[in-house]
């Protein structure tokens, strides 16, 4: 009955491989988010989707990838990986009403260790 | 750019205490504000929020206030308990068709028995 999943919750691979974290809500929400928080807990927005079209594209390399192939999944790809990608990545998803945005329910998150 | 911050960013109390962690925000447009916990190896977790048509909102044991006067948000929990021990964060959304949360830098609280 988890209401954001994401797999896998640790990833370890080298500088310079390709990877891919994704991420499913059963929550019906409309909106999905990916975040970079990094070793200071500091907590970023990197992207955002609502009904499968991108909204949020913050200031991150291109070797960043999402991918929206349903409103209830988003996925994120990393291309050319770099030790400074090092981090723990968190899905989250909310549905925006008439009222404006709601609270962003988060998945439990994705520690990447690039070596 | 605007941002949000913390004032404090460890807090330690005896457990039964109540505490209370503070924010400032910078963005005068934002108009509405959320408290999130993290626990050790968790994604954050959801605990109170307020619209920026309101200065207070009462939960179970938290209270949130909001002074857009002075730009601050605090969120006060009462009788802490050693299961309060996490990092929180405020964030605040700048409304409109603004999707996008801002985080502040997180407080560390620790309950102490």
């Amino acid at each position: 009955d988890t209401a954001v999943s994401q797999t896998p919750k640790y990833l370890v691979t080298q500088m310079g491989n390709d990877k891919s974290i994704k991420c499913e809500q059963n929550l019906g929400h409309d909106t999905m988010y990916w975040y970079k928080q990094d070793s200071k807990k500091f907590l970023k927005i990197m992207f955002s989707y609502n009904n499968k079209e991108l909204i949020i594209n913050e200031t991150v390399p291109n070797r960043f990838s999402p991918k929206s192939p349903d409103k209830a999944h988003l996925n994120l790809h990393i291309n050319s990986l770099e030790l400074g990608d090092s981090a723990v990545y968190f899905c989250a998803s909310s549905q925006v009403t008439s009222g404006g945005l709601s609270e962003q329910f988060f998945g439990p998150g994705t520690r990447l260790t690039v070596l | 750019g605007e941002s949000v911050g913390l004032h404090l960013p460890t807090l330690s109390v005896q457990e039964g205490d109540n505490s209370i962690i503070n924010c400032a925000y910078s963005n005068s447009a934002s108009d509405y504000f959320i408290w999130y916990k993290q626990e050790s190896g968790k994604g954050p977790q959801f605990i109170i929020d307020i619209r920026s048509n309101m200065d207070k909102r009462q939960g179970q044991r938290v209270t949130v206030l909001l002074n857009k006067t002075v730009k601050h948000l605090s969120l006060q929990i009462a009788a802490t308990q050693p299961g309060d021990s996490a990092v929180y964060f405020c964030a605040e959304n700048s409304g409109g068709s603004n999707y996008k949360l801002t985080f502040g830098k997180g407080t560390l609280l620790t309950v102490n028995p």
